[in-house]
């Protein structure tokens, strides 16, 4: 199992350019999200979603889309980038059964992305 | 009030120091709880759940107590290695039938030799 791989690495945007975050897993997984998380912060969540079909916001969506097409894939795009969206990006996927709350999230390596 | 608190650190100790990080949780429907690490500049990875019960693994001894809303994580024998962020997270139920996942903003670290 690869887990969850992400690309690119590493990116640097110009502002007002666009780019998609590509995120994969392969562990049957039905939840994924995205996570951005600033130079010394916490991750704070931007989308996820509970399956194929199906999306939602997190607490700072804005400046992102996502779409869920398969089971594997969820990737984030960024429209007309900005320097504030400099930051890391995680995706991360988990299992969730009705009821119980007991499963972990298991992340990508991340991507860099700056934004001048 | 945030929803999941923790002493941002920096913790300072000497190898072989016992060291120990709590971490509070503001919703009382709070199901599951976890403490993962992070190491500087890599994605988080789980270091192991916090059971009712309390668990060991090894140095590491994670305990829950649910009357005070609260979860600690105590590391004995401290190695350089375990530097590190170290994140708690709580899972919460939510009245759409799923759940939720909080992360703290993390504990830091850093084990001198």
């Amino acid at each position: 199992n690869a887990g969850v791989t992400q690309t690119p690495k590493f990116r640097i945007l110009k502002i007002g350019q666009s780019m998609t975050l590509q995120c994969t897993q392969d562990m049957n997984h039905n939840y994924m999200y995205w996570y951005r998380q600033d130079p010394g912060m916490g991750l704070k969540l931007i989308y996820y979603s509970v399956g194929a079909g199906i999306t939602d916001k997190g607490e700072v969506p804005n400046g992102y889309n996502v779409s869920r097409s398969t089971t594997e894939d969820f990737p984030l795009r960024l429209e007309l980038a900005a320097p504030s969206q400099t930051s890391v990006y995680f995706c991360a996927s988990s299992y969730q059964d009705t009821g119980d709350s007991s499963y972990e999230q298991y992340f990508g390596p991340g991507t860099r992305l700056t934004v001048t | 009030r945030k929803e999941v608190e923790q002493d941002p650190g920096p913790f300072n100790v000497p190898e072989g120091a016992t060291v120990a990080f709590n971490c509070t949780y503001s919703n009382s429907a709070s199901q599951s709880f976890f403490w993962y690490r992070q190491d500087c500049r890599k994605e988080p990875k789980l270091l192991m759940s916090v059971y009712s019960s309390g668990n060991e693994d090894g140095r590491f001894t994670a305990q829950l107590n649910r009357a005070s809303q609260y979860i600690s994580l105590l590391i004995r024998d401290s190695k350089l290695s375990d530097s590190a962020t170290y994140l708690c997270v709580v899972n919460q139920f939510i009245n759409t039938g799923g759940f939720k996942t909080i992360f703290g903003a993390g504990t830091r670290l850093f084990v001198k030799a």
